[in-house]
């Protein structure tokens, strides 16, 4: 079993939409969890982090855990295409643990 | 957050051959932390680099395959041994920060092993 799953899309959204991103994970014990932006040919970018249950915006972005479904999503509100991008889930089990999601990649059409 | 650098950013290799890679960062960091995404995978941890002691492996890597140094607090190096077409992929090294000890990546080194 693999640690974080992802669907790895592509996931299509006309511009202006909502985009809805899922992962879970397999470790209860897990901490942390993050979502990255990861463009064609460039680094991973971190976009969000969050620890509790429960919802955290920032800006167009909000990242909601569930901890008891071992789940996270991350929404986009108002997609731009300059949101196509892969975008990786990640989870911090501690000790320095981060495990990565294979990533979802979102198409947004003008 | 840290702004980090490798070089190189780009290589293309021979089989056999050897490459090192260098990450630095600019402001001091305990721990730094070396990736590989090969195409079309995801990021996989291939060892954690504390200054001052040897790098911890994760399952599946190996020193000798994978020897890193971290001679300071600001820099590191890892270095891809007698090289094969398998090991090309891009090489991130990366540094933790924030408040939930997130991890924030250089450039990356992409890698063609012929």
């Amino acid at each position: 079993q693999k640690e974080v799953e992802q669907n790895s899309g592509p996931l299509s959204v006309p511009e202006g939409a909502i985009a809805s991103l899922n992962c879970t994970y397999s470790d209860r014990g897990s901490q942390s969890f993050f979502w990255y932006r990861q463009y064609s040919g460039k680094s991973p970018e971190l976009i969000m982090s969050i620890y509790s249950n429960g919802d955290k915006e920032d800006g167009r972005f909000t990242a909601q855990l569930n901890k008891a479904s071992q789940y996270v999503s991350l929404l986009i509100r108002d997609s731009q295409p300059s949101d196509s991008a892969t975008y990786l889930c990640a989870v911090n089990k501690g000790f320095n643990k981060f495990y990565f999601g294979s990533g979802t990649k979102l198409n947004v059409k003008p | 957050s840290a702004v980090i650098s490798q070089k190189p950013s780009r290589d293309i290799c021979q089989r056999g051959t050897s490459l090192t890679i260098q990450c630095q960062v600019d402001s001091q960091v305990t721990m730094m932390f070396w990736y590989r995404q090969q195409p079309g995978q995801s990021l996989t941890l291939i060892a954690t680099a504390n200054q001052g002691s040897e790098a911890t492996y994760e399952s599946g890597f190996v020193i000798d395959k994978f020897p890193i140094s971290r001679p300071n607090l600001t820099f590191s190096t890892l270095t891809v041994s007698n090289m094969s077409p398998e090991d090309s992929s891009i090489y991130l090294c990366s540094v933790e920060g924030g408040s939930y000890n997130e991890q924030f990546f250089g450039p990356g080194t992409r890698l063609t092993v012929l």
